[in-house]
This record gives structure tokens, sequence and C-alpha cells, in this order.
């Protein structure tokens, strides 16, 4: 059973650019996560998703940043026009049923911006 | 959502047990105590959750006093490869949303 896989790895954008980070939960999860980290610092939760439904998205910052769970296909987060501020990791994580626990975390997208 | 406070490192040898103690009084009733942990560019993994009192598994231990206030999770005989940050989180199962702070920094040495 295939973890939480997510892609690239690493992505490098210019300022301005977009980015776009994908994510592809466990087998049978329909509940994913998406955080971000800051060197040295703990993950932050940015927003909450189901199959075709935002459930909590109070962690995204309110311009550039949006995410979807499509019915078919990974998780998206999309970040538009970035900038340096948005160098981070990206991490999403899935769970079977809603809840803080047993949340099945990816490798991260690790994010540069020059 | 109870905040919690960790130390922000340890240091420990190799085959001892270490014991890292998180801190969080304002946990609510519904709130589950849980504890990842977490390598250098990697996520986070589950490590173990509890409610009360003591929860064992094959990777750890979790004691959880009467009042909830704190909990303690214990790592028995540590190798080099226990090296990692051990976030506590505190949260309500049905809910969504998990903070992590920044973690205790176990650092094992030979």
């Amino acid at each position: 059973n295939a973890g939480v896989m997510q892609n690239p790895r690493h992505l490098v954008r210019r300022r301005g650019q977009e980015a776009r980070l994908r994510c592809s939960p466990m087998k049978g999860h329909s509940h994913v996560y998406w955080y971000r980290q800051l060197p040295e610092e703990g993950l932050k939760f940015m927003v909450y998703l189901q199959k075709e439904n935002i459930i909590d998205e109070s962690g995204m910052p309110k311009e550039r940043f949006s995410a979807e769970f499509p019915k078919e296909g990974p998780s998206i987060l999309r970040i538009q026009q970035v900038v340096r501020g948005d160098s981070a990791a990206y991490f999403c994580a899935s769970s079977k049923t809603e809840g803080p626990y047993e949340q099945y975390f990816g490798p991260g997208t690790r994010l540069t911006v020059t | 959502l109870a905040k919690t406070t960790q130390p922000i490192s340890m240091d420990s040898y190799e085959g001892q047990e270490v014991n890292i103690t998180c801190s969080h009084n304002n946990i609510a009733t519904n709130d589950y105590i849980t504890w990842y942990q977490q390598f250098p560019s990697q996520g986070p993994r589950f490590i173990i959750q509890g409610y009360k009192t003591k929860v064992t598994n094959e990777v750890a231990s979790l004691f959880i006093p009467a009042d909830r206030k704190s909990s303690t999770l214990s790592l028995p005989r540590v190798s080099l490869s226990d090296t990692a940050v051990y976030y506590c989180l505190v949260g309500d199962r049905g809910g969504f949303k998990t903070i992590f702070g920044a973690g205790t920094r176990l650092f094992v040495k030979a």
C-alpha cells in the first residue's frame, strides 16, 4: 500500500511565477491536509479538504494561495505570484477519518523562490 | 486548541531510556494527546496516541497523569536512529486542525 505521494520533491520558481504542488493521499483516504514548515520551525496547518470540498482553510494566506481536491486526481496546492517568503517545505497528509490523529504524511515538496 | 509546551532539545546516549514531557494545561475533555516523530527532510510520522493513563506500542509508551495536564513520551533504549524532532499535539479526535509546535530535538550520541 503506497504511502502519501507528493510531487515534485523540489521546486524552484522565480518571483512572480506560479507553483503547483501535488499530493496523492493513501489509498482509501478521503481527507487531505496541507502544512507549511519553515526552517527550524514546526509545521503550520494551512487547509483541510475532502473530495471536492474545502472544509477549513483558516491557515491559508488570504491571497495567492488556493487548494483543491477534485473528485479524480491528486490534491493541488497552488501558489500564484510566488515571493521569497513562500520558500518552505510543504507537507501533505491524509487520513481515513477526520481528526488530528494518525495522519500519514508525505515526503514534502521543498519550494525555493529565487 | 490546547497549546503545548515541550523542551526545545534533549541529549541522550545509545541504550538509555528517554522521557520527553509535554505540558498542556488547558487540555479539553475531548482532547487526545498524540506524538509524532520527524527526521530531517521527511514528513512527520505518527508514534503514539492516548487519552489517559498509559498506552504502549512497539515503539514507545505514553504516560498521562489523572489531571491530563501533561504527558510523557518514553522511548526505551534509544539508538542513534532515534535522533529526530518529537512533536506533542493535543486535539479533539473529531477535529481537523493539528497544531505543531517547535517540538523537542532529541540528539542521541554513541
